[in-house]
């Protein structure tokens, strides 16, 4: 089944550590995203990438890192310095006609 | 002014009835347009592209207007199961990030 699989599902951590969130997709797309989701709220941009190498930060970078060494994986560091990470944590993809992006099911980060 | 705005709602409304939900977007280069549900605690799901003659899928039917810049979504003979938040998304160009509009929250009533 094509798709976007992130792990783990819920993830909780000590404050002052830093935390890696999985990402990966089958479904070929050249461009992924990372959006933080707080309760109530919408989307808000963290980093996106259009080709493997390349990223460039999106609304909320601070606190945040990035690496894109494969098409089909594009991992998220929530690092000690973000002040806030406690967050539902969304990938996704693109690369369709009209470049609608794909969800996967999300990480939910408790940070204590 | 933000980039795409939508009221939040919430929408209540009995089963069965027909509701609508409006978005405005403030970049006239846009290109593509789409709407999204979030059910609870979940990933956003593309429930349909908008296309500039208008489309139906079902009970769902989307409109665009470029001169107005504003975006619709029609529900008709609303089911319990469209109880969920619908986002309205716009694209400005290729394969950028989709800008999200905070979301209308639709309650569908027994």
């Amino acid at each position: 089944d094509g798709g976007i699989t992130q792990s783990p599902k819920y993830l909780f951590r000590k404050e002052g550590q830093n935390v890696t969130l999985s990402c990966e997709q089958n479904l070929n797309h050249d461009a992924m995203y990372w959006y933080r989701q707080d309760p109530g709220q919408g989307l808000r941009l963290i980093y996106y990438s259009q080709i493997v190498n390349d990223f460039q930060k999106g609304d909320i970078a601070e606190g945040y890192s990035v690496s894109r060494e494969k098409k089909e994986s594009f991992p998220l560091t929530v690092t000690s310095a973000q002040k806030n990470p406690t967050a539902f944590y969304l990938c996704a993809s693109s690369g369709g006609s009209y470049y609608e992006q794909y969800f996967g099911p999300g990480t939910r980060l408790t940070v204590t | 002014r933000k980039e795409v705005e939508q009221d939040p709602g919430p929408f209540n409304v009995p089963e069965g009835a027909t509701v609508a939900f409006n978005c405005t977007y403030s970049n006239s280069a846009s290109q593509s347009f789409f709407w999204y549900r979030q059910d609870c605690r979940k990933e956003p799901k593309l429930l349909m592209s908008v296309y500039s003659s208008g489309n139906e899928d079902g009970r769902f039917t989307a409109q665009l207007n470029r001169a107005s810049q504003y975006i619709s979504l029609l529900i008709r003979d609303s089911k319990l199961s469209d109880s969920a938040t619908y986002l309205c998304v716009v694209n400005s160009r290729g394969n950028t990030p989709l800008v999200f509009g905070k979301g209308t929250r639709l309650s569908v009533i027994a």
